[in-house]
C-alpha cells in the first residue's frame, strides 16, 4: 500500500517548450502532496506545498509562474515547468500526505523524475 | 534558521561491519526527526521517524537515537550488507502552518563492499 508514482520517469525538452510531471497516489487519497526538487549530489529542495482544491504554496525564491501546480483531485498533482532552460535540468520528486489513517507525519514518496532541458 | 548537517558525506565498509551515521541540526525546536534512505535515481524510503520526546527508535538492523538538546541524531545500522549500499537522509520536521515541512541534510552516500 501507499504507492506514489511520478510520470514521466525521465524527460528530455528542448529550451523554451514547457514539461507536465505528473503524481499520483495510487491507494490513497491525498489532499496535501510536497514537490521537491534535487541537484547533483545535494539534498532536496522543498519546491511548493500543493492543496487539493486551493492554490499551491511556493517556497522563498520558487518562481510560481515558472512551475505551475494544479492539485487536480485527491490523488493526482502536476508540476509544469514553463519555458524551460537548461538550469531547470534536476531530478523532482513528489511526496503525498495521506488523508486519512496513520500518525499524520507520513509522506510517501514518488521514484522521481530526470529533466534534462537541452 | 534550521540547517541540517550529515557526517560523513560518503562511507565505505566492508560486509559486516557496524556502522554510524551522523546528523545534526542547529534548532534543537523540532517536532520530529526522521531518517530516510534513496537509492541511485529513486525515491525515498522512510526508515525510522523519532518524536521530539522520545530517544531512541528501533527497526531491524537499525536503531536511531536522538538528542534534541545537544542537536544530533545518529543512525545505527548493524550487520551491514550490500543491500544497504545507498544514500541515507536525516530530516527534521518543524511547524509551519499545516505544512510540516521537512528541512533536510545533504545525506550520507554509504558503499557496502562485499
Amino acid at each position: 500500500g501507499a504507492v506514489v508514482s511520478q510520470h514521466p520517469s525521465r524527460v528530455i525538452c528542448k529550451s523554451g517548450t514547457s514539461v507536465k510531471i505528473e503524481c499520483r497516489s495510487l491507494d490513497f487519497q491525498a489532499t496535501t502532496m510536497f514537490w521537491y526538487r534535487q541537484f547533483p549530489k545535494q539534498s532536496l529542495m522543498l519546491m511548493a506545498t500543493s492543496n487539493e482544491g486551493s492554490k499551491a504554496t511556493y517556497e522563498q525564491g520558487v518562481e510560481k509562474d515558472k512551475f505551475l501546480i494544479n492539485h487536480a483531485s485527491l490523488t493526482l498533482s502536476t508540476l509544469t515547468v514553463t519555458s524551460a532552460h537548461p538550469e531547470d535540468s534536476s531530478f523532482y520528486i513528489c511526496s503525498a500526505v495521506p488523508l486519512a489513517g496513520g500518525s499524520g507525519y507520513e509522506q510517501y514518496f514518488g521514484p522521481g523524475t530526470r529533466l534534462t532541458v537541452t | 534558521k534550521q540547517e541540517v548537517t550529515q557526517i560523513p558525506a560518503a562511507l565505505s565498509v566492508p560486509e559486516g561491519e557496524n556502522l554510524v551515521l551522523n546528523c545534526s541540526f542547529t534548532d534543537s525546536a523540532i517536532y520530529n526527526l526522521q531518517w530516510f534512505r534513496q537509492d541511485p535515481g529513486k525515491g525515498l524510503t522512510s526508515l525510522l521517524l523519532i518524536q521530539s520526546s522520545q530517544r531512541e527508535q528501533t527497526s531491524g538492523r537499525l536503531n536511531a537515537s536522538l538528542d534534541k538538546s545537544s542537536g544530533r541524531s545518529t543512525l545505527y545500522i548493524a550487520a551491514s550488507q550490500p543491500g544497504d549500499s545507498a544514500t541515507y537522509l536525516c530530516a527534521v520536521r518543524q511547524w509551519a502552518g499545516n505544512n510540516r515541512k521537512l528541512i533536510w541534510g545533504l545525506g550520507t552516500s554509504l558503499a557496502v563492499n562485499p
